[in-house]
């Protein structure tokens, strides 16, 4: 099956500790993105690849890094400079990065890692 | 920055009504997106417009674009209790997701 996957579901860590979240995706898409969902604000975007090697920051970058090694993969490492890393984290990834083109930029999103910091 | 709001932030109906999201960015966007939310679950995307003055039908959904392409609209029309979860717009020059509307539906 194609698809996008996120694990784990659901992850607790201690204060202080970095984590990273793994997403994988087999649909050959090109871009990627991380969000993080908090209640009642939506998605904002943390960092976006448009393509293997090469990423940018997003709206909320700080206290966020990625890296996209290859195509299939784009793991977000939340560290500890994060003052507030408990959230919904969603990973998401499309055929290409449309940004100010006009052109197809379906983003197919994962099922989301559900992060607490205790 | 650019900025993408969203109104209503919450709506209760009943089963049969009909009901409206909008969507409006601070900046002229080069296309937008629609997406919806079910609880629990992931978005998944609905359509996306591209051109002034766009309207595209999927079913009971009617999308508009607005013709200064600095809006956009969702509206269903006699909504079922299928319909429940939050419908996001995500406006396209700087990827900019509004904070979603959540559609509640009583049978």
């Amino acid at each position: 099956d194609g698809g996008i996957t996120q694990s784990p579901k659901y992850l607790f860590r201690k204060e202080g500790q970095n984590v990273t979240l793994s997403c994988e995706q087999n649909l050959n898409h090109d871009a990627m993105y991380w969000y993080r969902q908090d209640p009642g604000q939506g998605l904002r975007l943390i960092y976006y690849s448009q393509i293997v090697n090469d990423f940018q920051k997003g709206d909320i970058a700080e206290g966020y890094s990625v890296s996209r090694e290859k195509k299939e993969s784009f793991p977000l490492t939340v560290t500890s400079a994060q003052k507030n890393p408990t959230a919904f984290y969603l990973c998401a990834s499309s055929i290409i990065f449309g940004l100010g083109l006009v052109s197809y930029n379906e983003q197919f999103f994962g099922p989301g890692t559900r992060l607490t910091v205790l | 920055g650019q900025q993408v709001m969203q109104i209503p932030q919450y709506q209760h109906v009943q089963e049969g009504e009909d009901f409206t999201t909008y969507c409006n960015s601070s900046t002229t966007l080069s296309n937008i997106q629609w997406y919806k939310q079910r609880p629990g679950g992931h978005p998944v995307f609905l359509i996306q417009l591209v051109k002034s003055g766009e309207v595209k039908k999927q079913k009971r959904l009617t999308f508009q674009f607005g013709e200064a392409k600095k809006n956009s609209s969702l509206h269903i029309t006699a909504t079922q209790t299928t319909d429940v979860g939050t419908y996001f717009c995500a406006g396209y020059s700087t990827l900019t997701f509004g904070k979603g509307t959540m559609l509640l539906v009583s049978p």
